[in-house]
């Protein structure tokens, strides 16, 4: 069964950083690409970032690139999302998602003084 | 970016009957080697995304066969031929054909 387990969400001022760290089972990590997506009351869904099966190439939202860094580490099966210099409006719900087929649960990042 | 327009935006339907969403895309989805890379997604209430359609008109592992999805091009739509009481929630579309991906806007479906 494939699982991924989002933790590393929490409040956090602006200008501050985070990181997600994405837990995955139950599949060859290192045969998929891996994404990021985040959901907001607002704005619903928001792709993130993309990064390829041996974390060579990254494509980003314009608004998370030079602030966010997506990686992974394949020995680990673990992803990441390294978000610093944090805007209120990057609250929101962030899922790990398996290329375009299975989502974690997401964990909540929440940006505010 | 590619933006993509949902429609209705809400929608009420009898269990038992058939409910179907529109999804237009403002360039193609199709590439160059055939594939059309449109996807459909349902999010249950209080979970997280899950996949139903991919590319278009291919039913992801363990959906029921009464959801269908079809469409070229720019003009997308999924069917469900019976809803049921299960199928509450919103539904969103989303391509792939290049980054950023987009999503729609989201389809709330509910019963009557």
């Amino acid at each position: 069964e494939v699982q991924l387990v989002e933790s590393g969400g929490g409040l956090v001022q602006p200008g501050g950083s985070l990181r997600l760290s994405c837990a995955a089972s139950g599949f060859t990590f290192s045969n998929y690409w891996m994404t990021w997506v985040r959901q907001t009351p607002g704005k619903g869904l928001e792709w993130v970032a993309d990064i390829n099966r041996d974390g060579s190439n990254t494509y980003y939202v314009e608004s998370a690139k030079g602030r966010f860094t997506i990686s992974r580490d394949n020995a680990k099966n673990t992803l990441f999302l390294q978000m610093n210099s944090l805007r209120d409006e990057d609250t929101a719900v962030y899922h790990c998602a398996r290329g375009v087929s299975y989502w974690g649960q997401g964990t909540l990042v929440t940006v505010s003084s | 970016d590619i933006v993509m327009t949902q429609a209705p935006l809400s929608l009420s339907v009898t269990p038992g009957q058939p409910a179907s969403i529109s999804c237009k895309s403002s360039q193609s989805l199709l590439s160059s080697d055939g594939k059309t890379f449109l996807y459909w997604y349902l999010q249950k209430p209080g979970q997280s995304p899950q996949l139903l359609i991919y590319e278009a008109s291919n039913r992801f592992s363990g959906v029921p066969d009464r959801f269908s999805g079809s469409g070229s091009g720019t003009d997308f739509t999924l069917r469900i031929s019976r809803v049921e009481a299960e199928d509450v929630g919103v539904y969103y579309c989303m391509h792939s054909i290049q980054f950023p991906r987009t999503f729609g806007q989201g389809t709330k479906v509910e019963i009557k």
